[in-house]
């Protein structure tokens, strides 16, 4: 079946290390799309990539970065420098043609230790 | 500040009822919408959508309602299932559906 795939479910990191979390797509989408969700507010954009090898900021990219070398897979890094990173992240995609609608990854929940 | 806002954090409706979620914007820009619905551990699925040329679009159980001038979007479900219940994110776009700015949420909760 078709999906995307976030991995692992639970995430936990000590302060201080990098953490990449994974996400994979088998939908043949062009776009990907890495959002963080806090308790009260909504999906916030950390970045987006349209095709490979590019991808932009969204919101709150500080303290994160992303690579996007093949089409299936937008793998993204919370590294130290990011202040507050227990949240729950989701992983999206999309076609590239506008407009439509993202197909959601199941999501990664960060906590730090 | 918020651009898109779901000012009920929460709505109960008896099965078979009519639930009404509503959902607010500031950005008039936005020119297309979505709704999304998420269980518990897993991500937002797509419910519907509706592009700011229209004012209706129906699917099933599911309506959505665009107000332009009151910047103000609804999402029917008529009748109410218990399985309906999710939390269900309103999302605009500024650039057609390329970027989606999230409102954060109503938790639906249908009653047997």
């Amino acid at each position: 079946d078709g999906g995307i795939t976030q991995s692992p479910k639970y995430l936990f990191r000590k302060e201080g290390q990098n953490v990449t979390l994974s996400c994979e797509q088998n939908l043949n989408h062009d776009a990907m799309y890495w959002y963080r969700q806090d308790p009260g507010q909504g999906l916030r954009l950390i970045y987006y990539s349209q095709i490979v090898n590019d991808f932009q900021k969204g919101d709150i990219a500080e303290g994160y970065s992303v690579s996007r070398e093949k089409k299936e897979s937008f793998p993204l890094t919370v590294t130290s420098a990011q202040k507050n990173p227990t949240a729950f992240y989701l992983c999206a995609s999309s076609m590239a043609r506008h407009p439509v609608a993202q197909h959601f990854g199941d999501g990664t929940r960060l906590s730090i230790l | 500040d918020q651009q898109v806002k779901q000012n009920s954090p929460s709505l109960s409706v008896q099965e078979g009822r009519i639930s009404i979620l509503n959902c607010d914007y500031t950005n008039s820009m936005f020119d297309y919408f979505l709704w999304y619905k998420k269980y518990p551990a897993e991500g937002p699925t797509f419910l519907i959508s509706i592009s700011s040329i229209k004012d209706k679009n129906e699917d099933g159980r599911f309506t959505v309602f665009l107000n332009k001038s009151a910047k103000h979007l609804s999402l029917h479900i008529v009748p109410s299932q218990p399985g309906d219940s999710a939390v269900y994110f309103c999302a605009a776009s500024a650039d057609y559906g390329q970027n989606f700015v999230f409102g954060p949420g109503t938790r639906l909760s249908v009653l047997p």
